[in-house]
């Protein structure tokens, strides 16, 4: 069955310092991948994806990630983390065939000023 | 720019009553889904429609759930007797098919209480 972990329930970093959030999904096939972002009381509001060809992806808000097929993992970073991105973030595959969404528990991050 | 709208926002309700959601995708959005986050999990899967069928519906749709898109446009989502374990936040999206489907555009959502 297809799943998607999120390891890191809670991360906190300073301002200004790197961050990388982690995903692993189990899929038998290439799946389609994203990264969502939800801001408190909020909803899903999508920071990129990955469908096929390059495997670093550039989406928005300075958030980049790279799709790597032998370890199943689809990890986001961002070189250098504002205060406002503080928000809860969650990893998606899509599979074709079931045509919906399967998201991660998410992972909850904190920046320190 | 209309994105998908959810009405209302947010829903206080006694156990055992009824309550309707609806959900506006985008204008030529064919597909619409419905999904349910509880508080610390990503959204769960319930529902989604193909113009105006239902094509498939998740285990966590008990029969207190219904869902509808009659024209196949807004849909409503609609939980009978609610119960304190319906507490969520419930979400809606769509997609265009001729596009792929792939991605999915979220609404705001409904936030349920169920006290």
């Amino acid at each position: 069955a297809q799943s998607v972990t999120q390891p890191d329930i809670h991360i906190t970093v300073s301002e200004g310092a790197s961050l990388e959030l982690r995903c692993n999904y189990s899929y038998g096939a290439t799946p389609y991948l994203f990264w969502y972002v939800q801001s408190p009381g909020q909803g899903l509001q999508l920071l990129l994806k990955y469908f096929s060809g390059d495997t670093l992806v550039q989406g928005i808000k300075g958030f980049e990630a790279e799709f790597k097929r032998s370890q199943s993992s689809f990890n986001l970073r961002k070189p250098s983390v504002h205060w406002s991105d503080a928000a809860e973030y969650f990893c998606a595959v899509y599979t074709s065939g079931t045509y919906k969404y399967i998201f991660g528990t998410g992972t909850r991050l904190k920046v320190l000023a | 720019d209309t994105g998908v709208s959810q009405d209302p926002r947010h829903k206080i309700t006694k156990r055992g009553q009824n309550v309707t959601f609806r959900c506006d995708p985008i204008s030529e959005h064919n597909r619409l889904y419905w999904y349910r986050q509880t508080l610390g999990q990503g959204p769960e899967f319930l529902t989604y429609f193909q113009n105006e069928a239902q094509l498939e519906k998740s285990r966590l749709l008990s029969d207190r759930f219904s869902a509808e898109r009659p024209k196949g446009s807004f849909s409503t989502l609609e939980i009978q007797r609610t119960e304190q374990g319906d507490s969520a936040m419930y979400l809606c999206a769509s997609s265009l098919l001729a596009s792929g489907g792939t991605e999915q555009f979220f609404g705001p959502g409904t936030r349920l209480t169920v006290l």
